[in-house]
């Protein structure tokens, strides 16, 4: 059964502080990773993908990918109350349609 | 903004009573999906369409649910006997053709008493 496992299920970041979230996929066939934000009774919003291997960034959020273990990470710096907020990573499956979701990591900013 | 249009918000059914949720995708977006997500926040694919035609569909769909995306109607996802286990938020999103992202709407909250 294709898998996307996320760590940690939550995390508490001080404000100001750097958030890592991590991500890997269990099916060799993914060509991409997205991440998407929910924040409370709204639905997802894409917030990065990333397809080939190494980094990319942007404004404050950068995401990695090492496609040879399937690994991706997102992090956060200079967290802000506003990033509070489930945080979910999905990848699709070279030649399906649909992307597997992970089941999310739990955000929390401290202020 | 996304521009997938979801109806209704909110829907309350007892058990054994169907329920019925819309969608409009984005336009010009070919391929819908409808995702379950349940009070854990897990994501359960439901089921995919390019145009009108199923793409891919869970088992549990081909029983209880059916879909449709007839051409020049809303699309929608219909739960013809609903279960306590069906209380969910029933997510529908279309695919930007070029970036291959999925946009959603906000959501059918589903609640079966």
């Amino acid at each position: 059964q294709q898998k996307v496992q996320q760590s940690p299920e939550s995390l508490i970041v001080p404000e100001g502080g750097m958030a890592s979230l991590n991500c890997t996929s269990s099916d060799r066939n993914v060509d991409y990773f997205w991440w998407y934000r929910q924040h409370s009774g709204k639905s997802p919003k894409m917030l990065m993908s990333i397809f080939s291997n190494g980094e990319k960034e942007e404004g404050r959020f950068t995401v990695h990918l090492n496609k040879a273990s399937l690994h991706t990470s997102l992090h956060i710096r200079d967290s802000q109350p506003s990033d509070s907020a489930l945080y979910l990573c999905a990848a699709s499956i070279y030649n399906q349609g649909k992307l597997i979701f992970g089941q999310g990591t739990k955000l929390s900013i401290k202020p | 903004n996304s521009k997938v249009i979801q109806t209704p918000r909110y829907l309350v059914k007892g058990q054994g009573q169907k329920a019925k949720m819309r969608c409009i995708p984005e336009k010009g977006h070919p391929v819908v999906f409808w995702y379950q997500q349940n009070k854990n926040n897990e994501f359960k694919f439901l089921i995919n369409f390019q145009n009108q035609e199923v793409l891919q569909q869970i088992d549990m769909t081909e029983k209880r649910f059916s879909a449709e995306c007839p051409s020049n109607s809303p699309c929608s996802l219909e739960i013809q006997s609903s279960e306590a286990g069906d209380s969910a938020l029933y997510l529908c999103a279309s695919r930007d053709r070029g970036t291959g992202q999925l946009y959603f709407g906000e959501g059918s909250k589903l609640t079966v008493l």
